[in-house]
């Protein structure tokens, strides 16, 4: 079954700070990728995905991820913080075959502070 | 038009009673998730239905028991809640056959048990 680790459980950044936050999955087959935002108090919200092609996979709101396959990361990026992005950012992870659930990282608390 | 919507938003029981929460999802997705998120925000799957057909069971105590009446629905119910259950409890769905397109996720179940 596949599995997903991230690193950062929580992240500070100033407003206009660059943003990284580390994704690494488990898995041996095919997957695609995701990364899901919750802001406080709400649902998740899909940021973006990757199923194929270019690994760098542009998503809202001026996000961005890169799948690296040979390092199994799908690792998230921003250039420019603002207060805006506080949330909790989970990365996700589903086989490409079979009735595998989508599996989620325990996610990375963002704070931006002014 | 709310895509996934649960009901009810909050729910606060005691110890012993039993609940359910619903699901209603109004995508055509064929497709439909509970995820448990703990007090740590990770999230969990549950169950899965597809076509009213379970098929994904999670390791979950059997007080919880799932019911799909229909495939735009997938309704929880909990037996003699616990201290432990406390929980946000989230309702997703997807197109089994288009998963790389991810899960839609509804607001979310917060129960609170006492």
């Amino acid at each position: 079954a596949q599995s997903v680790s991230q690193h950062n459980h929580h992240v500070i950044l100033s407003e206009a700070a660059s943003l990284e936050l580390g994704c690494n999955y488990s898995y041996g087959g095919t997957v695609n990728l995701f990364w899901y935002v919750q802001y406080p108090g709400q649902h998740l919200q899909l940021l973006l995905k990757y199923f194929s092609g270019d690994p760098l996979v542009k998503g809202i709101k001026g996000f961005e991820a890169e799948f690296i396959k040979s390092k199994f990361s799908f690792n998230l990026r921003k250039p420019s913080v603002q207060w805006s992005d506080t949330a909790e950012y989970f990365c996700a992870v589903i086989a490409n075959s079979g009735n595998t659930p989508l599996v989620f990282g325990k996610g990375t608390r963002l704070s931006v502070i002014a | 038009d709310t895509a996934v919507s649960q009901t009810p938003k909050y729910l606060v029981t005691q110890m012993g009673n039993d609940k359910s929460i619903k699901c209603e999802q109004n995508l055509g997705h064929d497709t439909m998730y509970w995820y448990k998120q703990d007090s740590k925000k990770f999230l969990k799957i549950m169950f899965s239905y597809n076509n009213k057909e379970l098929i994904i069971n999670e390791t979950v105590p059997n007080r919880f028991s799932p019911k799909s009446p229909d495939k735009a629905h997938l309704n929880l119910h909990i037996n003699s809640l616990e201290l432990g259950d406390s929980a946000v409890y989230f309702c997703a769905s997807s197109q089994k056959d288009m998963f790389f397109y991810g899960y839609t996720f509804g607001s979310g179940t917060r129960l609170t048990v006492v």
